[in-house]
């Protein structure tokens, strides 16, 4: 099985910070990575599929990059609604989600 | 608008079953793969099974395989989760979600970019 393990597991950021979260992954996966934004008590929400392609409808200040094992999300200038929990999920052999990283007002 | 609703979810008792069910609408529920997720009270996202566009092809993560069944009905746009035995750690939101990738059958995924607003089980 591929485990994905992001960090940090928490990230206290201000408005406009430039924010990077980090996926790893126990294997190579080449491109086959997503990420998702989830909000309290709501469903995920796709944000970056490929690694880097951005979903249709999402802001442009969400960027992925990476590949093989090592990949990044990173939000540009982060605004009040990116407060949220982001997670990474591979689909290079099944379907398995990272721990999820807490984006929290500093 | 595209969208999916789940039910089916409650409190049951340690043993015993409970289907649950996600019904589709404003897209063309055949042609797509449909996964479902959950995620125990305060942790994380885990995936649990996927059911491919019709229906020929099953996956199920080990954690479930053998207790928990996925099937579709194409005729009415549901996809559906029969779990069985279920365990106090089966206690979770249960999310039904759309493969991206158009006509998924064992292909490469894209990923998953409908999401309803989940259903709760509770085992206890």
């Amino acid at each position: 099985d591929i485990q994905m393990t992001q960090s940090p597991s928490t990230l206290s950021a201000s408005v406009g910070d430039r924010v990077t979260i980090t996926c790893r992954a126990s294997q190579t996966i080449s491109t086959w990575l997503a990420w998702y934004q989830q909000k309290p008590g709501k469903a995920p929400k796709l944000l970056i599929y490929d690694a880097s392609n951005l979903e249709s409808g999402v802001p442009s200040r969400f960027s992925g990059s990476g590949s093989g094992r090592e990949f990044t999300l990173t939000i540009s200038s982060l605004q009040p609604d990116d407060f949220a929990t982001y997670y990474c999920q591979q689909y290079n052999s099944y379907w398995a989600f990272g721990q999820g990283t807490k984006v929290e007002i500093k | 608008q595209v969208q999916l609703v789940e039910s089916g979810g409650g409190v049951v008792q340690p043993g015993r079953s409970l289907r649950l069910s996600c019904a589709a609408s404003g897209f063309t529920f055949s042609s797509y793969a449909m996964h479902w997720v959950r995620q125990a009270p305060g942790e994380g996202l885990e995936w649990v099974a996927l059911i491919s566009y019709d229906g020929n092809n099953k996956y199920y993560a080990d954690s479930v395989k053998g207790q928990f069944t996925i099937s579709r009905d194409n005729s009415k746009n549901t996809v559906y989760l029969q779990m069985n035995s279920l365990r106090t750690e089966d206690t979770a939101v249960y999310y039904c979600a759309r493969e991206r990738t158009l006509h998924y059958y064992g292909s490469q995924s894209s990923g998953m970019d409908v999401w309803g607003q989940g259903t709760t089980v509770t085992v206890s």
